[in-house]
C-alpha cells in the first residue's frame, strides 16, 4: 500500500537558518504530494502541493519539489522565523478505483525556531 | 461557511458510553472525510464520503464505529460503547471534488475516561 516517511525530527534552528524537512513515498501510479502544517493548538492548514513530476509547490517562502525518479518531496525554507515553528506533516493522495481521495501521512516533524 | 466546522471541540465521556462527532464541510464540497490523529498512530484514514455515500469505510477500526452524511452536507461520526483506546483527536476535512485538495477542521479531542 501507499505510505510515507519524513524525518521524524524535532529539529530545531536558530532563526534565519535554513530548513530541510525529508520526505520520501510509495505509491502506485502517479499520486499529488503535500505538505500540511499544524500550528500549536490548531488544526492542519495546507501548506503547499504538487500534483505531477518535476512540479514544485510553494508558499510563504516554503518550497517542495516532486522528483518521481527519487520518490521525494522535500519541503525547504532558506531562512526560518519563530512564526514557523509547528508540525509538518507530508502526505500524499493516491489513486484507488480511478479515484483520488484519502491521504496517507508521514508521522510529522516538529520544528522549533529559536530567537 | 468560511471552513470546515467540528463539533465539540472537545468530548470527555465514561467508558462504555456512546458519542456523536458533527462536521459541517465547506459549502459546495462534495467529498467529505474522517480521520484520526493520536499519538501512537499518527494520522489515519477513517472513511471517505462523495455525496452522501460512502464508497470506503476501510479505515473504520471496529463496527462500533460508524459514520453518515445528509443532504450531501453534514456529516455525523458515531462511536458506539467507547473504549479507552478511541481517545483522540478527529479530523474532518473536505474537499471540491474527490482529489482536490483537502481543507481540515479543527477536530474534535475525544477522551474516555
Amino acid at each position: 500500500g501507499d505510505s510515507v516517511t519524513q524525518m521524524e525530527g524535532p529539529v530545531t534552528l536558530s532563526e534565519e537558518a535554513f530548513l530541510t524537512i525529508n520526505c520520501t513515498y510509495t505509491a502506485t501510479g502517479y499520486p499529488s504530494l503535500f505538505w500540511y502544517v499544524q500550528y500549536p493548538g490548531e488544526g492542519l492548514q495546507l501548506l503547499l502541493k504538487a500534483t505531477k513530476a518535476d512540479d514544485k509547490g510553494s508558499n510563504k517562502g516554503f518550497e517542495a519539489t516532486y522528483r518521481k525518479e527519487t520518490t521525494s518531496f522535500h519541503l525547504e525554507k532558506g531562512s526560518v522565523q519563530v512564526s514557523d515553528s509547528a508540525v509538518y506533516f507530508c502526505a500524499l493522495s493516491g489513486k484507488s478505483g480511478g479515484s483520488n481521495y484519502k491521504l496517507t501521512f508521514g508521522k510529522g516533524t516538529l520544528l522549533t525556531v529559536n530567537p | 461557511g468560511a471552513g470546515v466546522s467540528q463539533s465539540p471541540s472537545n468530548k470527555v465521556t465514561e467508558k462504555g458510553k456512546d458519542v456523536e462527532l458533527r462536521c459541517d464541510p465547506i459549502s459546495g464540497h462534495t467529498a467529505l472525510y474522517w480521520y484520526r490523529q493520536s499519538l501512537g498512530q499518527g494520522l489515519e484514514f477513517l472513511i471517505y464520503f462523495q455525496g452522501n455515500s460512502a464508497p470506503d469505510k476501510s479505515g473504520l477500526p471496529s463496527d462500533r464505529f460508524s459514520a453518515e452524511r445528509t443532504g450531501g452536507s453534514v456529516s455525523t461520526l458515531t462511536i458506539q460503547r467507547t473504549q479507552q483506546e478511541d481517545s483522540a483527536v478527529y479530523l474532518c476535512a473536505s474537499s471540491l471534488e474527490a482529489g482536490d485538495s483537502q481543507y481540515f477542521g479543527a477536530g474534535t479531542r475525544l477522551s474516555v475516561l
